[in-house]
């Protein structure tokens, strides 16, 4: 089955720069989307974006998706302190419904 | 107000045990998830319900039995406990298309 792997698994990085995290698949997909969830609360999708686009927009976030090598790019501009969470790919395989969710990349933004 | 709510927020138990969470969306979505999210983050979805119908059933054992009694309620009624069944388990909702919807707050449970 098909799995969503982030990297890096952690990230700490100072508030104002600029946070990249990575995510790659094994399979064809219909979309792959971006969650975040803070500590102990639960999951806030971010952004979607199809297999047929390269680049999506939204507020200070930037998705890439390379279909030939299998991977999107999540890319946070001037990050802030409330950035810190947990950020996880996922994606949608063609036909279905379902959801296939990576591990992670752990976000700290000091200020 | 909450969106998507589940109850209990935690719940520990003993093996062998049954217990139900439940789970509730007030956004009029038409599809219901239950995922469960183990110790190591990763998140897997295990049913899926339309407008109350089944339509994903991974594999998950019969111990699991989802119960949909209208489109804005999916609870998840788990029997005979296992210690594997320590979790966190996230109720979702989504229209549409599924992605662009929206998490509970989860429910962690602690089978001892």
């Amino acid at each position: 089955s098909q799995q969503g792997e982030e990297d890096p698994q952690a990230l700490s990085i100072q508030e104002g720069e600029n946070a990249t995290m990575n995510c790659s698949y094994k399979t064809s997909i219909n979309n792959l989307q971006w969650y975040r969830q803070n500590s102990g609360r639960g999951l806030v999708h971010l952004i979607l974006i199809r297999s047929n686009e390269r680049e999506k927009h939204s507020g200070r976030l930037r998705v890439t998706l390379d279909t030939s090598k299998k991977s999107s790019s999540l890319l946070i501009t001037a990050s802030r302190a409330a950035d810190t969470a947990s950020y996880f790919c996922a994606t949608e395989k063609g036909g279905s419904e379902k959801l296939v969710f990576g591990k992670g990349t752990k976000l700290t933004v000091n200020p | 107000d909450t969106a998507v709510s589940q109850t209990p927020k935690y719940l520990v138990t003993q093996m062998g045990n049954d217990k139900s969470i439940k789970c509730e969306q007030n956004l009029g979505h038409d599809t219901m998830y239950w995922y469960k999210q183990d110790s190591k983050k990763f998140l897997k979805i295990m049913f899926s319900y339309n407008n109350k119908e089944l339509i994903i059933n991974e594999t998950v054992p019969n111990r699991f039995s989802p119960k949909s009694p209208d489109k804005a309620h999916l609870n998840l009624h788990i029997n005979s406990l296992e210690l594997g069944d320590s979790a966190v388990y996230f109720c979702a909702s989504s229209q549409r298309e599924p992605g662009l919807g929206t998490f509970g707050p989860g429910t962690r449970l602690l089978v001892l």
